[in-house]
């Protein structure tokens, strides 16, 4: 089964609107992180927000938002008021730990978004 | 701090040849993984480390192998190249279990032909 779902292969949003991310995941983990990054078309990774599975709050950093659902098993990135250097593919992650013990991490698809001027 | 350095950044293997992609972190991180990512795909990761001399598989394996001898070094050896080893392979390193972000590298675009 599949960890972690990314159901939206591509989307397009208007400069300065809001725009929503979806990913689901899975694990029988009760600790566990779940993450988004950010790859541009140069190809570099670049963590955007952190979400633990025992934190209440949704996690924010500067326009990025993560709506965690916890029991719906949801964890979606939220950018708010768009911008042109948004449009790159965005990558949703999940840590949990695996039969040996250690940690690993499992990204998703991924969602290619484009902002439209 | 130069954070993970991947060499080369561009290679391209006849099939069957041999190789050793080569990442080096110097923030002394004890995790460091290795990804891959086929054209338009996700990450998959692919082996892990976490501290030196303990390795463990990922999610894709096959046709790898790794080690971990210092702290620095992961480097990821492709023993007999094969065209569905052709991919971008990420190196990335974080602190410990208690951090949550992982530092990447530029990645090393490999061509198998």
């Amino acid at each position: 089964a599949q960890k972690i779902t990314q159901t939206q292969p591509g989307m397009f949003v208007q400069e300065k609107e809001a725009v929503t991310l979806d990913c689901t995941y899975d694990t029988s983990d009760q600790s566990y992180g779940l993450f988004w990054y950010k790859q541009p078309s140069s190809g570099e990774m670049i963590f955007l927000i952190y979400q633990g599975s025992y934190d209440e709050q949704n996690a924010t950093e500067g326009r990025y938002s993560l709506n965690f659902q916890k029991a719906r098993k949801s964890a979606n990135l939220v950018i708010s008021a768009s911008q042109l250097g948004d449009s790159a593919m965005y990558f949703c992650a999940m840590r949990d730990t695996n039969s040996g013990g250690y940690q690993k991490v499992t990204f998703g698809t991924g969602t290619k978004l484009q902002v439209i001027p | 701090n130069a954070g993970v350095t991947q060499t080369p950044k561009f290679r391209i293997l006849k099939i069957g040849q041999s190789m050793t992609l080569q990442c080096t972190q110097d923030m002394n991180h004890n995790y460091m993984y290795w990804y891959r990512q086929d054209p338009g795909m996700g990450l998959k990761l692919i082996y892990y480390s976490v501290g030196a001399g303990i390795t463990d598989k990922g999610e894709v394996p096959n046709g790898y192998n790794v080690s971990r001898s210092t702290t620095e070094d992961f480097p990821l050896r492709l023993e007999l190249a094969a065209p569905s080893q052709t991919s971008v392979y990420f190196c990335a390193s974080k602190p410990g279990m208690r951090n949550n972000e992982q530092f990447f590298g530029p990645g090393t675009r490999l061509t198998v032909l």
